[in-house]
């Protein structure tokens, strides 16, 4: 089974901007994360899609970044205009379609990544 | 307040080895989960273990296992007989609610760097 694919791996632009990030999904799966990695920080969950629906987006700065998944398979983030602050790495992830469940949870698996540095 | 902490940036371990990654949580709901994540330096995270909050028994997988102390709200991994290949940053993150189709959203730690030493 293939994983969560990401493009591209590395970004690097200047501020303001703009940047796009593309995310395919374990094929079936129907819910797919954008988190955000700061260097040396935890993952923080930016947007949460159900098919091509948003379930949370609260954390998304709205006023410059932007998502969408559509037809509930591919997703793309994209960032306009881009700031320093934005410098991070762009995790996609996605969860096991219902019924496939490991000792009660929905796993997520999560994309390689996609590094942006601004400059 | 921090839901989750990991209070140990970064910890260095002979091989062969078994090694403890401490993780705290906070929390109000009583139905929750909580996981452990390996991120090697490719960047990729890769789910270890897995403990809900009523399971009554420690999670294991492998030469994983999870130390869950419901009280003290701690799930610290245990990495027994470390690997070369376990070095890594490890992270502890949480979903708070019971898992439903789509409700999975994580909150996780800063994380623990283990190196291990050969």
């Amino acid at each position: 089974e293939a994983g969560v694919a990401q493009s591209p791996r590395y970004k690097i632009i200047e501020k303001r901007q703009s940047v796009a990030f593309w995310c395919n999904p374990i094929s079936g799966h129907a819910t797919l994360y954008w988190y955000q990695q700061i260097l040396g920080q935890g993952p923080k969950l930016l947007i949460q899609f159900q098919n091509n629906g948003v379930v949370d987006d609260s954390q998304l700065p709205k006023d410059r970044f932007s998502a969408e998944r559509l037809k509930g398979v591919d997703s793309t983030l994209k960032i306009q205009p881009a700031k320093l602050e934005d410098s991070a790495v762009y995790l996609c992830a996605s969860s096991l379609r219902p019924g496939e469940r490991w000792a009660g949870a929905n796993v997520l698996t999560f994309g390689a990544g996609s590094r942006l540095t601004v400059l | 307040a921090q839901k989750i902490t990991q209070t140990q940036p970064g910890m260095f371990v002979q091989e062969k080895e078994a090694v403890t990654l401490d993780c705290t949580y906070d929390t109000s709901d009583p139905s929750y989960g909580l996981f452990w994540y390996k991120q090697p330096s490719s960047g990729e995270m890769i789910f270890l273990i897995y403990q809900g909050s009523y399971d009554q028994q420690n999670a294991t997988e492998g030469r994983y296992s999870l130390n869950f102390q419901k009280a003290r709200k701690s799930a610290n991994l245990v990495i027994s007989a470390s690997q070369l290949g376990d070095s890594a940053m490890y992270f502890c993150a949480m979903r708070e609610g019971r898992s439903n189709f789509g409700n999975e959203k994580l909150t996780f730690g800063t994380g623990t760097r283990l190196t291990i030493i050969p």
